[in-house]
């Protein structure tokens, strides 16, 4: 299994809703990210966690707050987000943290709009 | 820290040709050299990577040179089609570093 899933595919959204990503995989990789890409920008990295514990946050506002659970699950917890926040979210592992010099598998992203 | 440019912003080529597109590196402790084509709508999927003491790889009709003395790295594309047209994002990373640095992406239209 070389997948890495992220739900809900798309996601709407009011200003005042709390609402969660999703992703897992179960390749056994030991880092996983969380990355957020506008239109026509690459990916921009928000967090890294490695070890099941939070190891890289990029300044992200505290509206966006991750969670992993365990070695195969990361979450992206969203409250009172802003329009500008719409974009899509992408998750990704990688075999270990520093290993982003082995493959990344990238999820298929979740589409979040903010309305 | 690191900064990734990438050339052109968008390309064009008939069926059939090839296809460059160029990056740049600023940290000379980068050491490896993905690229990933990412196609509208989806996700961004690995299609060649280099290391830094390998100076070209090749996988079919893709291939990869890399000059560290000059800090750039290039995506070739031999006998294009119509499927190969998507985002390319060219990347670098640090041996044991955190993450990697994206470029800003080459949209390649491979016209029929």
């Amino acid at each position: 299994d070389t997948e890495v899933t992220q739900t809900p595919k798309h996601l709407v959204m009011g200003m005042t809703n709390k609402k969660s990503l999703k992703c897992e995989q179960h390749m056994g990789h030991r880092a996983m990210y969380w990355y957020k890409q506008k239109a026509k920008k690459p990916p921009e990295l928000m967090f890294v966690y490695s070890y099941e514990k939070l190891s890289i946050n990029e300044s992200v506002p505290s509206r966006f707050s991750p969670e992993c659970p365990n070695s195969s699950l990361l979450n992206l917890h969203l409250h009172a987000l802003q329009p500008e926040d719409s974009a899509l979210y992408l998750c990704a592992s990688s075999p270990r943290q520093g290993a982003m010099n082995t493959e990344a598998f990238f999820g298929q992203g979740t589409r979040l709009t903010v309305v | 820290g690191e900064n990734v440019e990438q050339h052109p912003s968008t390309l064009s080529v008939q069926e059939g040709d090839s296809a460059v597109i160029k990056c740049t590196y600023s940290d000379s402790a980068s050491n490896y050299f993905p690229w990933y084509k990412q196609e509208l709508g989806k996700r961004p999927q690995l299609i060649i990577d280099i290391r830094s003491n390998v100076g070209e790889k090749k996988d079919q009709r893709i291939a990869v040179t890399l000059n560290k003395t000059a800090k750039h790295f290039s995506l070739h594309i031999t006998e294009t089609q119509p499927e190969d047209s998507a985002v390319y994002f060219c990347a670098a990373s640090i041996e044991y570093g955190q993450n990697f640095v994206f470029g800003p992406g080459t949209r390649l239209s491979v016209l029929p």
